[in-house]
């Protein structure tokens, strides 16, 4: 099965709003409130920034937020400071052959 | 504190075997569906396998089945993946991930180790 579809960059100016999409089919993105979105910043492990579609794990900021449309989710961050950029993976429960499916990235840039 | 361990990554040829070691602490690890997903150079995350609680149940990514197996002591809080005929398109840093539960989220990783890498060369 493919890959998510995320756009490869995204970019704005600290304080400003970016929302990076991450497109799938009815068997993932669409079919499950299973959705995830995780942060990467260089040579570092990725970290869980948002769960079930909008659910923000203890400690992310609330700048962070996360949605979904059909076969399409979203995630927004508000108030984009220095330290959010960073590369950004959605993922969606597949069903039980294909488990898991990430998106390919997006790096998110702050001018 | 959670912290996952990676450990067993290196230099192996085209066809060889290795395995890798996911030492878990600070949580009740024999309560947790455990995962390995994979980063190639450059590359984005890759799901690759996983196992549920007890270690009756796993799955595998088309790319890997037949080739990988992922298992479990719960006695030692450890997680492995055992890799055999290795291809060149399997080199990147193996990440052990702790899938979520009710609070933290089904089908998402909430910790991650550190990642170990793996590069299949001659």
């Amino acid at each position: 099965q493919s890959a998510l579809t995320q756009p490869p960059s995204a970019s704005g100016s600290p304080g400003q709003s970016v929302t990076i999409s991450c497109t799938g089919t009815s068997s993932d993105v669409g079919g499950y409130n299973y959705v995830s979105w995780y942060q990467q910043h260089p040579g570092k492990a990725p970290k869980l920034m948002i769960y079930e579609v909008s659910k923000r794990p203890s400690g992310v900021p609330d700048r962070f937020s996360g949605s979904k449309s059909g076969n399409t989710a979203s995630l927004t961050v508000s108030g984009l400071q220095a330290e959010d950029e960073a590369d950004y993976y959605c993922s969606s429960f597949a069903g039980s052959n294909n488990f898991v499916l990430f998106g390919g990235g997006t790096k998110l840039t702050v001018l | 504190e959670v912290q996952l361990v990676e450990s067993g990554g290196g230099l192996v040829q085209p066809g060889g075997s290795l395995r890798l070691s996911c030492a878990a602490s600070g949580f009740p690890f024999s309560s947790y569906w455990m995962h390995w997903v994979r980063q190639a150079p450059g590359k984005g995350l890759v799901w690759v396998s996983r196992i549920n609680s007890d270690g009756s149940s796993t799955s595998y990514a088309d790319s890997v089945k037949g080739r990988f197996t992922i298992s479990r002591d719960n006695a030692k809080n450890t997680q492995y993946l055992q890799m055999n005929s290795l291809r060149a398109e399997d080199t990147a840093v193996y990440y052990c991930a702790r899938e979520g539960d009710f609070w933290s989220g089904y089908y998402s990783f909430d910790y991650w180790g550190q990642g170990t890498l793996v590069t299949v060369s001659s």
